[in-house]
């Protein structure tokens, strides 16, 4: 079974830019969540999305924005980029969240490496 | 506030050596989530073990086992007779079950370099 797939793998981008990163959750998984990895630190939470619906946020600017389509893929935008944009983006899917706890275990994909310059 | 504090940067081993990854985590809820991930050179964050709140049984898994102590709120990682394949950067995350959604709380990881 396919994993979770996120495209592109690499891109560069100029300030200001807008960017759209796109992620295909496992088959069979409802939820999709993206995180912001910047060199040398961990993760950060920026969306999940469950059945269509935002989920969860993080503390990231209007300027971050996500969706999720009826196939339960997503996309992640970001527009009037700016240079501490640059980071890996990390793309998760989980089962949806259950009665007792809305925390399993997610699946990542490789992400998807933006460079802004 | 949610805070997971892993204080080693870098760890450096040789082959065979037994190696522990210390992870200390901050959180006000009485229910909530441990996690360990791996993230080889590749990004891709592989699942190692997930922990509950109310389960503080230590865990072996292979070469892997876990020791977690809500005394201390310490859930530290311990990789026996390692081997090169296990370089990788080792994240420790937390979530709290009671939040919509399903986001973690990462450390900054630890590098583990794991010589032949």
């Amino acid at each position: 079974d396919a994993g979770v797939t996120q495209s592109p793998t690499h891109l560069i981008k100029t300030r200001g830019q807008h960017v759209t990163l796109r992620c295909s959750p496992i088959s069979g998984h409802k939820s999709v969540s993206w995180y912001q990895q910047v060199l040398g630190q961990g993760p950060q939470f920026i969306f999940q999305y469950y059945e269509k619906e935002e989920r969860g946020r993080g503390n990231f600017p209007d300027r971050f924005s996500a969706r999720q389509f009826p196939n339960y893929s997503s996309e992640l935008n970001v527009n009037a980029l700016l240079l501490g944009d640059s980071a890996l983006y990390l793309c998760a899917s989980s089962l949806p969240p259950n009665l007792y706890s809305n925390t399993g275990e997610l699946f990542f994909g490789e992400g998807s490496r933006l460079t802004v310059l | 506030a949610q805070k997971v504090t892993q204080a080693q940067t870098e760890i450096s081993v040789v082959e065979k050596e037994d190696v522990t990854l210390d992870c200390v985590y901050e959180t006000r809820d009485t229910t909530y989530y441990l996690f360990w991930y791996k993230q080889p050179p590749s990004g891709e964050l592989v699942f190692l073990i997930r922990r509950n709140s109310f389960d503080e049984q230590n865990e072996i898994s292979g070469r892997y086992s876990w020791n977690f102590q809500k005394s201390t709120s310490s859930f530290n990682f311990t990789i026996t007779a390692s081997q090169v394949v296990d370089s990788a950067v080792y994240f420790c995350a937390l979530s709290e079950a009671r939040q919509a959604g399903t986001a973690l709380i990462f450390g900054k990881g630890t590098t583990l370099s794991v010589s032949s």
